[in-house]
Parts: structure tokens; C-alpha cells; sequence
């Protein structure tokens, strides 16, 4: 069974870095394209970024190019999402979740349980 | 840039069934979409994805009174036996190289 665990949210003043984590297990790591997802306290999802099963290909949400870096570490089964100059409006949970098919970079898939980011001073 | 609609609201009866629309932007009718719900204070849950043609397919432990149609560049969602956990927010989904648009979200309320 898919398990998708993010950790590394917390409160962060503006301006500054934080990285988030997400732990993958139940299926074959790196043959997945895995997704960056926010959801912004009381509104509707945002795509964040994807990154392939190789990492060879990353794409960013426009909006965010420049200050968000996503990556992967295929031998722990662990994907990232590093996160610079951060604005209160970055203030969101953030979900990774795998694409459906692997080889792939089709439709979120499964889910992880989210991990929320508060950007304020 | 694709854009996806939805309507902010719906409601039914419990036992009753619901429409959801997803309208793709002009220009883009042959996109599939994925349907994603979730329900009050949890994370989202894939339900399904729906072709052009109207043909879909639903994710794991999805029941099958959750279906999926099509018409043009409009993609539904019927939710027939509406059940008291069926309330919350679904969100369309579709995709392409490079790029992942959500619509707005629709909020089911059952009556």
C-alpha cells in the first residue's frame, strides 16, 4: 500500500528557508513522478511542482520559479522540496503525491497527509 | 493555460444523486481530467480520472456509485446514493508537459 509521509513544516519568519521531506514506501520509488501540492488555509489546491522518476525533469508552478527547488533521492526513497524567501503567502499544507502511472507524468494519484508551512513574523 | 470551472456549490438529498461539472477552457476540450475529493479536515483523495469520450476509471476502493461521463469540453461527476460521508470539497485535475491545473473546488453539501 502507497504510504507518502511529508514532514518538515513548521512556523518560518518571511524571507527565510525551509526544506520539507516525503517519505515513500509500498511501491517502487524510483519509477514515479511525484508531485508538490499546497493548499492555502481555507482555499482550493495549487499545484507546486514535479519532479520524474529519474529526477532527469523538473517543472515548477510559473509563480514559483526561482524560489522553490524540488529533488529526490531515489536510494532513500525520499523526495524534497526546498523552499527559499519565503512570503506569508506561502502559508499552506503542502501534500506530496504520486503520479498514476510510472514512467509517467500523468494525474496526482496518491496522496500524502500534508504538512503545513505558517510564513508569518 | 488551461483553465478549469467549477461550480462553487451543490446539494442533494441523502439517497440522492449529484452532478459535478468541470468545463475545460476554450481550445482544450480533448484533456482528460482526474476528480479528487476531500472531505472536512483531510487530505485530498483521488476518485477517478474521465477521458474526452466519457470512458473513466476509478481509483482503488473507489465505489462504483461514483461514476464518471463527458460532453465536449465539459467532464461530470455523478455521485448517485449520496451518503453522509460523500460531503466535502471536489476538485477537477488535468495535466499536460510541463504543467498540473486544479479547478476551484466544489463543495457538496447533503441534505
Amino acid at each position: 500500500q502507497v504510504q507518502l509521509v511529508e514532514s518538515g513544516g513548521g512556523v518560518v519568519q518571511p524571507g527565510r528557508s525551509l526544506r520539507l521531506s516525503c517519505a515513500a514506501s509500498g511501491f517502487i520509488f524510483n519509477t514515479y513522478g511525484i508531485h508538490w501540492v499546497r493548499q492555502a488555509p481555507g482555499k482550493g489546491l495549487e499545484w507546486v511542482a514535479f519532479i520524474s522518476y529519474d529526477g532527469g525533469d523538473k517543472y515548477y508552478a510559473d509563480s514559483l520559479k526561482g524560489r522553490f527547488t524540488i529533488s529526490r533521492d531515489n536510494s532513500k526513497s525520499t523526495l524534497y522540496l526546498q523552499m527559499n524567501s519565503l512570503r506569508p503567502e506561502d502559508t499552506a499544507v503542502y501534500y506530496c503525491a504520486t503520479v498514476e502511472e510510472p514512467y509517467s507524468s500523468s494525474c496526482v494519484y496518491s496522496w500524502g497527509q500534508g504538512t503545513l508551512v505558517t510564513v508569518s513574523s | 493555460q488551461i483553465v478549469l470551472t467549477q461550480s462553487p456549490s451543490a446539494s442533494a438529498s441523502l439517497g440522492a444523486s449529484v452532478k459535478l461539472t468541470c468545463t475545460l477552457s476554450s481550445g482544450h476540450s480533448s484533456y482528460p481530467i482526474a476528480w479528487h475529493q476531500q472531505s472536512p479536515e483531510k487530505g485530498p483523495r483521488y476518485l477517478m480520472k474521465v477521458n474526452s469520450d466519457g470512458g473513466h476509471s476509478r481509483g482503488d476502493g473507489i465505489p462504483a456509485r461514483f461514476s464518471g461521463s463527458s460532453s465536449g469540453s465539459e467532464r461530470y461527476l455523478t455521485i448517485s446514493s449520496l451518503q453522509s460521508e460523500d460531503e466535502g470539497d471536489y476538485y477537477c485535475q488535468t495535466w499536460g508537459t510541463g504543467f498540473q491545473v486544479f479547478g476551484g473546488g466544489t463543495k457538496v453539501t447533503v441534505l
